[in-house]
């Protein structure tokens, strides 16, 4: 089973960067990593992929490194509203998310 | 594209009654899931089809619980007879499917969910 480990929560001021880092132990040669984003009373949301490297979009940038064991989720600058749960879930066919990471951002 | 559909939106319901739970994935998505989430335990994945096959239940906590996708536009999800511990935010995801050789990442979009109290 491919499980992921995240911290389960995180505090950050405004306009700070937040990097939020997973355990992809069991990773498996083919899977991509993935990140989503859930706000309160909604669906879990995709934010961003990579398979190696940096990833870069308009939300968030990815860093995977070599061994491809971690993967880092950097937001640049949050503010309030990006407080939320953030996920790396385990699997490509099975995917599975747990508890995730609570991001406060405290103004 | 109006998403993945789940209805009711919310349901309160007392405990041995029946409850049923729908989901619309999004058109032309080949893989649907059905997930569980409770403060306590996060987000757990309960049940997944694809091409209506359902391919793992082994998240499905127990015989009270059922999943059916009849046709790749809807799928139940029923819990008889409901207990309070079923209470929980019950989510649908929808993705495009999973290629044998596949290329990218299995991208999951989800309803808005189905939040359910049992008393």
């Amino acid at each position: 089973l491919a499980k992921t480990t995240q911290p389960i929560s995180m505090d950050s001021y405004e306009g700070q960067e937040v990097n939020i880092t997973c355990s992809h132990n069991n990773i498996a040669t083919n899977d991509y990593i993935t990140w989503y984003q859930q706000f309160p009373s909604q669906g879990p949301r995709f934010i961003i992929q990579g398979y190696k490297t940096k990833v870069t979009n308009e939300v968030a940038s990815l860093f995977i490194p070599a061994d491809r064991k971690s993967s880092t989720l950097s937001l640049p600058r949050v503010s309030l509203s990006d407080t939320a749960v953030y996920y790396c879930p385990g699997g490509y066919q099975k995917v599975t998310f747990g508890t995730g990471t609570k991001l406060q951002v405290i103004p | 594209d109006a998403g993945v559909i789940q209805s009711p939106r919310h349901e309160v319901t007392e405990m041995g009654q029946e409850v049923t739970l729908r989901c619309k994935p999004i058109s032309g998505h080949n893989s649907l899931f059905w997930y569980r989430q409770t403060m306590m335990r996060g987000l757990e994945l309960l049940i997944y089809f694809n091409n209506n096959v359902p391919i793992d239940d082994s998240g499905m906590p127990e015989d009270r619980f059922s999943a059916k996708m009849p046709n790749a536009s809807f799928s139940t999800l029923k819990i008889q007879p409901s207990e309070p511990r079923d209470s929980a935010v019950y989510f649908c995801a929808s993705s495009p499917g999973t290629p044998l050789f596949s290329s990218g990442a299995n991208v999951l979009t989800f309803g808005a969910g189905s939040r359910l109290t049992v008393l």
